[in-house]
């Protein structure tokens, strides 16, 4: 069965950093497309970045050059790196399973909240 | 950017009442087009991935079609269980972009 679980959200203060981090069960997070997507309270969502099983990685230009996706093979776990954060990033972020780029599994979410 | 647009936002409807949903992409996308189903306090699921296969375990009253611009997400004689918001969401291109989701209540 797969599964997702997101953990590593919390209250931090603008420019902060953070690292979530979402470990998976049921599949090989290597071998597979993996993505984040998050959504601001009470709104839709927005999909923030993917990692291919070969390494590329892309992000939406709201995050570039302040979010890194990554992911340890070893843990099989999936991380999303942020710096620089602003009030705007203030969302739930999910991570899910992105077979050539949609989403057939997600986790239950972790909330990050951007405020002073 | 892909923009998708989706109507209606709102839609009060009883059961067993049929629902459409309509997505409309601001260029051609073949068939990148999935739906997703999220219930409150619950993370989303997917329904239908490339317009219009189910994913494994949706139940079938549940269908897509459409290709090119124009999509539509159809619930076949609705169930309380459908009260939920659906988003459609494109994988034509990056950025990756999502509808901004049609709210389903249950009359």
């Amino acid at each position: 069965e797969v599964q997702l679980a997101e953990s590593g959200g919390g209250l931090i203060q603008p420019g902060g950093s953070l690292r979530l981090s979402c470990a998976a069960s049921g599949f090989i997070v290597s071998s597979s497309y993996m993505s984040w997507v998050r959504q601001a309270p009470g709104k839709g969502l927005e999909w923030v970045a993917v990692i291919y099983s070969g390494g590329s990685t892309y992000y939406a230009d709201s995050v570039k050059g302040r979010f890194t996706i990554s992911r340890d093979d070893s843990k099989n776990t999936l991380f999303l790196q942020m710096n620089s954060l602003r009030a705007e990033d203030t969302a739930v972020y999910y991570c899910a399973r992105a077979p050539w780029n949609y989403f057939d599994y997600w986790g239950q979410g972790t909330l990050v909240t951007v405020s002073s | 950017e892909i923009v998708l647009t989706q109507s209606p936002d709102f839609q009060s409807v009883t059961p067993k009442e049929k629902v459409t949903i309509t997505c409309r992409a601001s260029q051609s996308i073949g068939s990148s087009l999935h739906w997703y189903q999220q219930k409150p306090d619950q993370s989303p699921k997917l329904l239908i991935k490339y317009a219009s296969q189910s994913f494994s375990g949706v139940p079938s009253r549940f269908s897509g079609s459409g290709s090119g611009t124009d999509f539509t997400l159809t619930i076949n004689s609705l169930e309380a269980e459908d009260a939920a918001t659906y988003y459609c969401h494109q994988s034509s291109s990056f950025p990756l972009t999502f509808g901004g989701g049609t709210k389903v209540e249950i009359k």
